[in-house]
């Protein structure tokens, strides 16, 4: 089975400020894992995934996360917060040929001006 | 990547009845996803839905009370039945194309009264 925990389910920074979304992951297999964004009263959007290549990803908007093996985590940073970047942020994980996503509990991010 | 269409976007729904939500996406999909997400809540999988065999449900979700349908690789509904307030939830609709990421529709936010 697999699992993801996100700690801290509300996240508060200033406009300029770093993001980190903090995200660990239980999976008997190579996992799949994935970072999404939700906008108020919109779907999913993809910001970035792991899919067994580099370690370090890049996404969209300026996010980037690392796959830490050694430590079953997928941190979420961004150096520069924009006020933009407030919305629910998801991680998520697969694998061993499952195709259905099991999903984190979610963490609210906050921009202060 | 593609594209899923969802509608209705929102409902108001008296209890006791049914709503049913389509998705259509804009390319075939072998396997497509549905998920409820409750107020503040993270996402939960509802059940996969493949084309030409019945859907196979996650614990705590039962066909009489979601049946779902898949037609063809493009098109699927999922039907609320038998609504209550506890119904009152946004269900998404996902599809996944092998070892790539999934993609959501906008989401239908229901509210049973």
């Amino acid at each position: 089975a697999q699992s993801v925990t996100q700690l801290g389910s509300h996240v508060s920074v200033s406009e300029g400020a770093l993001v980190l979304l903090r995200c660990n992951y239980s999976s008997s297999v190579p996992p799949y894992l994935f970072w999404y964004v939700q906008y108020p009263n919109q779907g999913l959007q993809l910001l970035l995934k792991y899919t067994s290549a580099a370690t370090l990803v890049k996404g969209i908007n300026g996010f980037e996360a690392e796959f830490k093996k050694s430590e079953t985590s997928f941190h979420l940073t961004k150096p520069s917060a924009h006020m933009s970047d407030a919305a629910e942020y998801f991680c998520a994980v697969s694998g061993g040929g499952a195709q259905k996503l099991v999903f984190g509990q979610g963490t609210r991010l906050t921009i202060n001006p | 990547s593609a594209v899923i269409s969802q509608k209705p976007s929102r409902d108001i729904c008296q209890r006791g009845t049914s709503l049913t939500i389509q998705c259509q996406v804009d390319s075939q999909v072998t396997m497509m996803f549905w998920y409820r997400q409750q107020p503040g809540q993270s996402l939960t999988l509802i059940a996969t839905a493949n084309q030409g065999s019945e859907a196979t449900y996650e614990s705590g979700f039962v066909i009489d009370k979601f049946p779902i349908s898949r037609p063809n690789l493009t098109f699927s509904t999922l039907t609320v039945s038998n609504m209550s307030p506890e119904d009152s939830s946004i269900y998404l609709c996902s599809g996944r194309p092998p070892n790539t990421e999934a993609f959501f529709g906008q989401g239908t936010r229901l509210t049973v009264v």
